[in-house]
């Protein structure tokens, strides 16, 4: 069975641009969630998605959004860059997102904001 | 709100040590606890969980008991290896009693654990 897959894997961008992440969870789990890692805060909840639906949000500004399709693949979009957004962003995939069922992580993508 | 504390190391040890990596929590509710542990370049991958008190948690050699009057979930392994060099996190998710609420993890900082041979 597939892992989470995140594309890209690595990304560099300037100040004020803004990125789409892509994520596709495991066959079958409609559950995603998103972190932020970073030397400074560590990892840190940004939000979660399930059938389509954001049930949780994470404390983000406004520039962080996501979405999550049909098929349960989810992308997260952070617009108007700053540099301290340069993070590796992780997504999680999990049957129902309740706290019985596993997580499962991908690699992650490392943006990089010069 | 929730939040948990880790040890932050870094940690080094010779192969076959002892390990022991501290982890206390703050929740409201009946939070579940975990181990998570980060090769480099890597995803996080899930070690070992607990979701009531007094349950022990164990893979790979690893073990951690959820101790609830010491808000505690502390990691052990009688003897590393050099394959367990990695970042392990300590995190929790809240849940009531039927697992009813949604998966948000809260982490620790994260331990970096460096095995010598």
């Amino acid at each position: 069975k597939a892992g989470v897959t995140q594309t890209p894997r690595y990304l560099i961008k300037t100040r004020g641009q803004q990125v789409t992440l892509s994520c596709s969870p495991i066959s079958g789990h409609r559950s995603v969630s998103w972190y932020q890692q970073t030397p400074g805060q560590g990892l840190q909840f940004l939000f979660e998605y399930f059938s389509e639906t954001q049930r949780n949000k994470g404390n983000f500004p406004g520039r962080f959004s996501g979405r999550q399709f049909s098929n349960s693949r989810s992308e997260m979009n952070v617009s108007t860059l700053e540099l301290g957004d340069s993070a590796l962003y992780l997504c999680a995939s999990s049957l129902t997102g309740k706290a019985y069922n596993e997580q499962f992580f991908g690699p992650g993508t490392r943006l990089t904001v010069l | 709100g929730n939040s948990v504390t880790q040890m932050e190391g870094p940690v080094t040890l010779s192969e076959e040590a002892f390990l022991t990596i501290n982890c206390t929590y703050t929740a409201t509710g009946y939070p579940s606890l975990f181990w998570y542990v980060q090769y480099p370049g890597e995803g996080l991958q899930l070690l070992l969980k607990a979701t009531k008190a007094d349950d022990k948690g164990s893979n790979k050699g690893f073990e951690a008991t959820y101790r609830k009057e010491t808000t505690s979930f502390h990691l052990e392994k009688g003897s590393v290896q050099v394959s367990d060099s990695a970042v392990y996190f300590c995190a929790l998710s809240e849940t009531d009693e039927g697992g009813g609420s949604n998966y948000k993890l809260t982490f620790g900082k994260g331990t970096l654990l460096t095995v010598n041979p």
